[in-house]
């Protein structure tokens, strides 16, 4: 299985910061990667696809980047709805392996 | 817009049958480019993927779980089923149904999840 890794696994920030989250997958997965936005609580919301793809409704102070082994999740001003768990996803191989997640605290 | 809502029981007994159901509303398991995954969140860790159903009625899952995973389809009621046998204390988790696009791999609609409690 593909391991994925995420830091921090978590962080402090307030609203109308800018915050990045970043991703790395124990071999290339050239842009198989996925972003999820998850409240306790709620349904995960996908946020971004195959790397850099914003999902549609999805703000667009949220992008991402990134190719191979190395990604990243950037908010570019934090909102109150912001604050939650991020987990990247692998869908180059199955079985699809999630991060651990990052949860952004105010 | 496509709602997914998971149902089944929220506590089992160890070495039992887990067994859930997932309803989908507002678009057909039979359309594609979709499949329909199973997947779970124990408390305080990540997310595991469990499997998934093909508009086939295929399945595929994950080879860590897979003797002990069913999945399947039931077209008539536009619904999906996981069940888990021999449980343990391990298995108890939010469970997740998830609509899967099967072009790009991601999940794109989530159900808001059931917590199943492995306890006797």
């Amino acid at each position: 299985d593909i391991q994925m890794t995420q830091s921090p696994s978590s962080l402090s920030a307030s609203v109308g910061d800018k915050v990045t989250i970043t991703c790395r997958a124990s071999q290339s997965i050239s842009t198989y990667l996925n972003w999820y936005q998850h409240k306790p609580g709620t349904a995960p919301r996908l946020l971004i696809f195959d790397a850099s793809s914003l999902q549609s409704g999805v703000p667009s102070r949220f992008s991402a980047s990134g190719s191979g082994t190395d990604f990243s999740l950037t908010i570019s001003s934090l909102h109150p709805e912001d604050f939650a768990s991020y987990y990247c996803q692998q869908s180059y191989s199955v079985p699809p392996t999630f991060g651990p997640g990052t949860k952004v605290e105010i | 817009q496509v709602q997914l809502q998971e149902s089944g029981p929220g506590l089992v007994k160890p070495s039992q049958t887990l067994s859930l159901t997932c309803t989908v509303s507002g678009g057909s398991i039979t359309s594609g480019p979709y499949y329909w995954s199973w997947l779970r969140q124990p408390a305080g860790k990540g997310l595991e993927w469990i499997g998934r159903l093909y508009i086939s009625g295929g399945t595929n899952s994950n080879p860590a779980l897979r003797s002990r995973v069913t999945i399947s389809g039931d077209t008539s009621k536009n619904r999906f089923s996981l069940e888990v046998n021999s449980v343990m204390a391990a298995d108890t988790a939010v469970y997740f149904c998830a609509r899967e696009n099967s072009q790009d791999y991601y999940f794109d609609i989530w159900g808001q999840g059931t917590l199943v409690t492995v306890s006797s």
